[in-house]
Protein backbone atom coordinates (compact mmCIF):
# COMPACT_ATOMS: atom_id res chain seq x y z
CA UNK A 1 0.00 0.00 0.00
CA UNK A 2 1.32 3.61 -0.63
CA UNK A 3 1.32 6.05 1.69
CA UNK A 4 2.37 9.83 2.28
CA UNK A 5 3.61 11.26 5.20
CA UNK A 6 3.99 14.90 6.46
CA UNK A 7 4.70 15.51 9.54
CA UNK A 8 4.45 18.86 9.88
CA UNK A 9 1.04 19.99 10.26
CA UNK A 10 1.48 23.87 10.28
CA UNK A 11 4.03 26.22 9.94
CA UNK A 12 4.36 29.75 10.93
CA UNK A 13 6.76 32.39 9.34
CA UNK A 14 7.44 35.46 8.64
CA UNK A 15 7.51 37.25 5.61
CA UNK A 16 10.95 36.65 3.74
CA UNK A 17 12.20 33.39 5.38
CA UNK A 18 12.68 30.61 4.02
CA UNK A 19 10.53 27.28 4.94
CA UNK A 20 10.61 23.59 3.78
CA UNK A 21 8.21 21.87 3.77
CA UNK A 22 8.89 17.73 4.63
CA UNK A 23 7.48 14.80 2.89
CA UNK A 24 8.33 11.16 3.07
CA UNK A 25 6.60 8.48 1.02
CA UNK A 26 6.55 4.87 0.92
CA UNK A 27 5.23 2.64 -2.21
CA UNK A 28 6.40 -0.96 -3.13
CA UNK A 29 6.75 -0.11 -6.34
CA UNK A 30 9.82 1.11 -8.89
CA UNK A 31 8.15 3.37 -11.02
CA UNK A 32 5.78 6.21 -9.32
CA UNK A 33 5.24 9.64 -9.68
CA UNK A 34 5.61 12.56 -6.31
CA UNK A 35 3.51 15.70 -6.37
CA UNK A 36 3.11 18.82 -4.78
CA UNK A 37 0.17 20.81 -4.45
CA UNK A 38 -0.93 24.07 -3.21
CA UNK A 39 -4.30 24.80 -1.87
CA UNK A 40 -5.55 28.28 -1.36
CA UNK A 41 -8.35 29.46 0.80
CA UNK A 42 -10.31 29.11 -2.60
CA UNK A 43 -10.35 25.45 -2.18
CA UNK A 44 -8.73 24.40 -5.47
CA UNK A 45 -6.07 22.39 -5.65
CA UNK A 46 -3.32 23.42 -8.09
CA UNK A 47 -0.55 21.58 -9.58
CA UNK A 48 2.69 22.49 -8.99
CA UNK A 49 5.48 19.83 -9.44
CA UNK A 50 5.41 16.57 -10.44
CA UNK A 51 8.65 13.93 -10.38
CA UNK A 52 8.89 10.37 -11.58
CA UNK A 53 11.00 8.08 -9.69
CA UNK A 54 13.40 8.09 -12.07
CA UNK A 55 14.36 11.61 -11.75
CA UNK A 56 15.85 12.53 -9.00
CA UNK A 57 17.27 15.70 -10.71
CA UNK A 58 16.57 18.86 -8.19
CA UNK A 59 15.23 21.51 -9.47
CA UNK A 60 14.72 25.35 -8.63
CA UNK A 61 11.84 27.30 -10.03
CA UNK A 62 11.83 30.87 -9.00
CA UNK A 63 11.16 30.77 -5.45
CA UNK A 64 10.20 26.96 -5.06
CA UNK A 65 12.71 24.25 -4.95
CA UNK A 66 12.36 20.70 -4.96
CA UNK A 67 14.72 17.91 -2.70
CA UNK A 68 13.82 14.55 -4.00
CA UNK A 69 15.71 11.66 -2.14
CA UNK A 70 14.73 7.77 -3.15
CA UNK A 71 17.49 6.73 -0.72
CA UNK A 72 15.23 8.50 2.22
CA UNK A 73 12.08 8.32 0.18
CA UNK A 74 11.65 11.83 0.72
CA UNK A 75 10.71 14.80 -1.67
CA UNK A 76 10.66 18.15 0.42
CA UNK A 77 9.92 21.63 -0.96
CA UNK A 78 11.70 24.91 -0.36
CA UNK A 79 9.89 28.05 -0.35
CA UNK A 80 13.05 30.90 -0.78
CA UNK A 81 12.12 34.27 0.67
CA UNK A 82 7.86 33.12 1.31
CA UNK A 83 5.38 35.75 0.71
CA UNK A 84 2.41 36.54 2.23
CA UNK A 85 0.33 34.83 -0.89
CA UNK A 86 2.16 31.56 -0.29
CA UNK A 87 -0.08 31.18 2.80
CA UNK A 88 -2.00 27.93 2.15
CA UNK A 89 -2.10 24.37 2.57
CA UNK A 90 0.20 22.20 0.85
CA UNK A 91 -0.08 18.82 -0.17
CA UNK A 92 2.41 15.90 -1.53
CA UNK A 93 0.97 13.16 -3.07
CA UNK A 94 2.01 9.83 -5.09
CA UNK A 95 0.62 7.77 -7.71
CA UNK A 96 1.39 4.42 -9.54
CA UNK A 97 2.59 4.72 -13.05
CA UNK A 98 -0.25 4.55 -15.33
CA UNK A 99 -3.23 5.54 -12.54
CA UNK A 100 -4.55 8.93 -12.17
CA UNK A 101 -4.98 7.61 -8.35
CA UNK A 102 -3.56 10.25 -6.00
CA UNK A 103 -2.91 9.05 -2.22
CA UNK A 104 -2.46 12.26 -0.42
CA UNK A 105 -0.33 13.40 2.87
CA UNK A 106 -2.39 15.20 4.97
CA UNK A 107 -1.08 18.29 4.33
CA UNK A 108 0.65 21.26 5.95
CA UNK A 109 -0.47 24.82 6.57
CA UNK A 110 1.93 27.31 5.91
CA UNK A 111 1.07 30.84 7.31
CA UNK A 112 3.06 33.80 5.91
CA UNK A 113 2.80 36.73 8.17
CA UNK A 114 3.84 40.18 7.21
CA UNK B 1 -9.47 27.06 -21.50
CA UNK B 2 -11.60 26.41 -19.36
CA UNK B 3 -11.34 24.76 -16.13
CA UNK B 4 -12.94 21.71 -13.96
CA UNK B 5 -16.31 23.11 -13.24
CA UNK B 6 -18.03 21.84 -9.94
CA UNK B 7 -21.40 22.40 -8.96
CA UNK B 8 -23.30 23.71 -6.74
CA UNK B 9 -20.49 24.80 -4.57
CA UNK B 10 -22.18 24.74 -1.52
CA UNK B 11 -25.39 22.83 -0.10
CA UNK B 12 -26.88 21.88 3.12
CA UNK B 13 -28.86 18.51 3.18
CA UNK B 14 -30.32 16.88 6.64
CA UNK B 15 -29.53 13.11 7.50
CA UNK B 16 -30.82 10.46 5.57
CA UNK B 17 -31.30 13.03 2.36
CA UNK B 18 -29.45 12.43 -0.90
CA UNK B 19 -27.02 14.57 -2.92
CA UNK B 20 -25.98 14.70 -6.65
CA UNK B 21 -22.75 16.96 -7.57
CA UNK B 22 -22.04 17.74 -10.84
CA UNK B 23 -18.09 18.30 -12.37
CA UNK B 24 -17.24 19.13 -15.59
CA UNK B 25 -14.12 18.43 -17.19
CA UNK B 26 -11.43 20.68 -19.05
CA UNK B 27 -11.98 20.30 -23.06
CA UNK B 28 -10.57 17.51 -23.99
CA UNK B 29 -10.13 15.31 -20.85
CA UNK B 30 -11.84 11.97 -20.54
CA UNK B 31 -11.19 10.90 -17.01
CA UNK B 32 -12.62 12.65 -13.98
CA UNK B 33 -11.98 11.48 -10.58
CA UNK B 34 -13.50 12.13 -7.12
CA UNK B 35 -11.94 13.03 -3.93
CA UNK B 36 -13.00 13.83 -0.59
CA UNK B 37 -11.90 15.72 1.70
CA UNK B 38 -12.65 15.92 5.43
CA UNK B 39 -10.28 17.65 8.54
CA UNK B 40 -10.11 14.39 10.09
CA UNK B 41 -9.46 12.23 6.58
CA UNK B 42 -7.67 14.64 4.95
CA UNK B 43 -8.33 13.90 0.98
CA UNK B 44 -9.51 10.63 -0.33
CA UNK B 45 -9.65 9.33 -3.69
CA UNK B 46 -13.51 8.32 -4.24
CA UNK B 47 -13.68 6.68 -8.08
CA UNK B 48 -12.22 7.52 -11.15
CA UNK B 49 -14.06 7.25 -14.50
CA UNK B 50 -12.82 7.19 -17.79
CA UNK B 51 -14.80 7.13 -21.17
CA UNK B 52 -18.21 6.62 -19.04
CA UNK B 53 -16.81 3.67 -17.26
CA UNK B 54 -15.62 3.15 -13.59
CA UNK B 55 -11.85 2.88 -14.07
CA UNK B 56 -10.91 2.76 -10.45
CA UNK B 57 -12.67 3.35 -7.10
CA UNK B 58 -11.62 3.76 -3.26
CA UNK B 59 -12.61 2.48 -0.53
CA UNK B 60 -15.94 3.93 0.48
CA UNK B 61 -19.25 2.47 1.37
CA UNK B 62 -22.27 1.84 -1.55
CA UNK B 63 -23.94 4.63 -0.66
CA UNK B 64 -21.19 6.67 -2.74
CA UNK B 65 -21.44 6.85 -6.67
CA UNK B 66 -20.69 7.99 -9.53
CA UNK B 67 -21.56 8.17 -13.12
CA UNK B 68 -20.00 9.70 -16.43
CA UNK B 69 -21.48 10.90 -19.58
CA UNK B 70 -20.50 10.73 -23.20
CA UNK B 71 -19.41 14.04 -23.23
CA UNK B 72 -17.24 13.68 -20.03
CA UNK B 73 -18.72 15.49 -17.43
CA UNK B 74 -19.68 13.66 -14.08
CA UNK B 75 -21.87 13.47 -11.37
CA UNK B 76 -21.25 11.63 -7.92
CA UNK B 77 -24.49 11.06 -5.89
CA UNK B 78 -24.72 9.99 -2.02
CA UNK B 79 -27.56 8.12 -0.86
CA UNK B 80 -28.91 8.25 3.07
CA UNK B 81 -26.66 11.26 4.17
CA UNK B 82 -24.91 10.53 6.88
CA UNK B 83 -23.36 13.29 9.24
CA UNK B 84 -19.82 12.12 8.47
CA UNK B 85 -20.68 12.82 4.49
CA UNK B 86 -20.16 16.48 5.70
CA UNK B 87 -16.64 17.32 3.33
CA UNK B 88 -15.68 19.42 0.38
CA UNK B 89 -16.30 17.11 -2.27
CA UNK B 90 -13.51 17.59 -4.68
CA UNK B 91 -13.26 16.53 -8.97
CA UNK B 92 -10.30 16.55 -11.04
CA UNK B 93 -10.27 15.65 -14.68
CA UNK B 94 -7.18 14.66 -16.74
CA UNK B 95 -6.48 13.48 -20.00
CA UNK B 96 -6.98 10.27 -18.99
CA UNK B 97 -4.45 8.61 -21.54
CA UNK B 98 -0.55 8.10 -20.37
CA UNK B 99 -1.00 8.83 -17.29
CA UNK B 100 1.38 10.67 -15.09
CA UNK B 101 -0.78 11.16 -12.00
CA UNK B 102 -1.14 15.41 -12.90
CA UNK B 103 -4.83 15.94 -11.98
CA UNK B 104 -6.46 19.78 -12.57
CA UNK B 105 -8.95 20.26 -9.85
CA UNK B 106 -12.23 22.17 -9.51
CA UNK B 107 -12.91 24.56 -6.86
CA UNK B 108 -15.00 22.16 -5.05
CA UNK B 109 -18.65 21.41 -3.78
CA UNK B 110 -18.87 22.15 -0.02
CA UNK B 111 -21.61 19.72 1.61
CA UNK B 112 -23.10 20.05 5.16
CA UNK B 113 -25.41 17.40 6.19
CA UNK B 114 -27.09 18.47 9.45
Amino acid sequence: AQKVTQAQTEISVVEKEDVTLDCVYETRDTTYYLFWYKQPPSGELVFLIRRNSFDEQNEISGRYSWNFQKSTSSFNFTITASQVVDSAVYFCALSEAGYSTLTFGKGTMLLVSP
Amino acid sequence: KAGVTQTPRYLIKTRGQQVTLSCSPISGHRSVSWYQQTPGQGLQFLFEYFSETQRNKGNFPGRFSGRQFSNSRSEMNVSTLELGDSALYLCASSPGTGNTGELFFGEGSRLTVL
